[in-house]
């Protein structure tokens, strides 16, 4: 089993609809992070968490809001999605550490928003 | 200017060839520099951490230059499931800490 699990894995809907993404993990890191990728672009971090009830606002936080309840969980929401926020998302998990580490990645969750 | 630019290739290399790509950063203060590979439609997954004094797994090979701001990848003897795209990432803590991914940059090994 994949140790870091994001749901959905794909996910269409419309301009202004809620939006949840989920991301599970099992590796027992305290540090999470959800990015984008865009072609061309690189990822870029959204938010990230280094601990349960931890919020960090990432690069491009703007449209989005996160909530990390437990540590195994940190979920990602588009309160009114807007097109420009269609991508590839992806989360992360990382162990101790501020800066030297490595970071594992989901599968990834398509978001297409018409 | 990006924070971390790569030369977004496409590299297109015979098996066999040796390939070098190279990553430029802008921040003097960056701490730890990484490659990650990301092959298509899926999650990246570190290749290797760049350390000062240069690193070497296997035929891949990873050097840092903090004098000149940049680092590299060197792949020698590259095979076919070296195809894949490499993404230089950054980590320094500036105002908190801050991760940055490069765009990429594509490699097509051919037979």
């Amino acid at each position: 089993d994949a140790d870091v699990t994001q749901t959905p894995r794909n996910r269409i809907t419309k301009t202004g609809k809620r939006i949840m993404l989920e991301c599970s993990q099992t590796k027992g890191h305290d540090r999470m992070y959800w990015y984008r990728q865009d072609p061309g672009l690189g990822l870029r971090l959204i938010y990230y968490s280094f601990d349960v009830k931890d919020i960090n606002k990432g690069e491009i936080s703007d449209g989005y809001s996160v909530s990390r309840q437990a540590q195994a969980k940190f979920s990602l929401s588009l309160e009114s999605a807007i097109p420009n926020q269609t991508a590839l998302y992806f989360c992360a998990t990382s162990d101790t550490g501020l800066a030297d580490n490595e970071q594992f990645f989901g599968p990834g969750t398509r978001l297409t928003v018409l | 200017r990006k924070e971390v630019e790569q030369d977004p290739g496409p590299f297109n290399v015979p098996e066999g060839a040796t390939v070098a790509f190279n990553c430029t950063y802008s921040n003097s203060a960056s701490q730890s520099f990484f490659w990650y590979r990301q092959d298509c439609r899926k999650e990246p997954k570190l290749l290797m951490s760049v350390y000062s004094s240069g690193n070497e797994d296997g035929r891949f090979t990873a050097q840092l230059n903090r004098a000149s701001q940049y680092i590299s990848l060197l792949i020698r003897d590259s095979k076919l499931s070296d195809s894949a795209t490499y993404l230089c990432v950054v980590n320094f803590l500036t105002g908190g800490f801050k991760t940055i991914f490069g765009a990429g940059t594509r490699l097509f090994v051919k037979a």
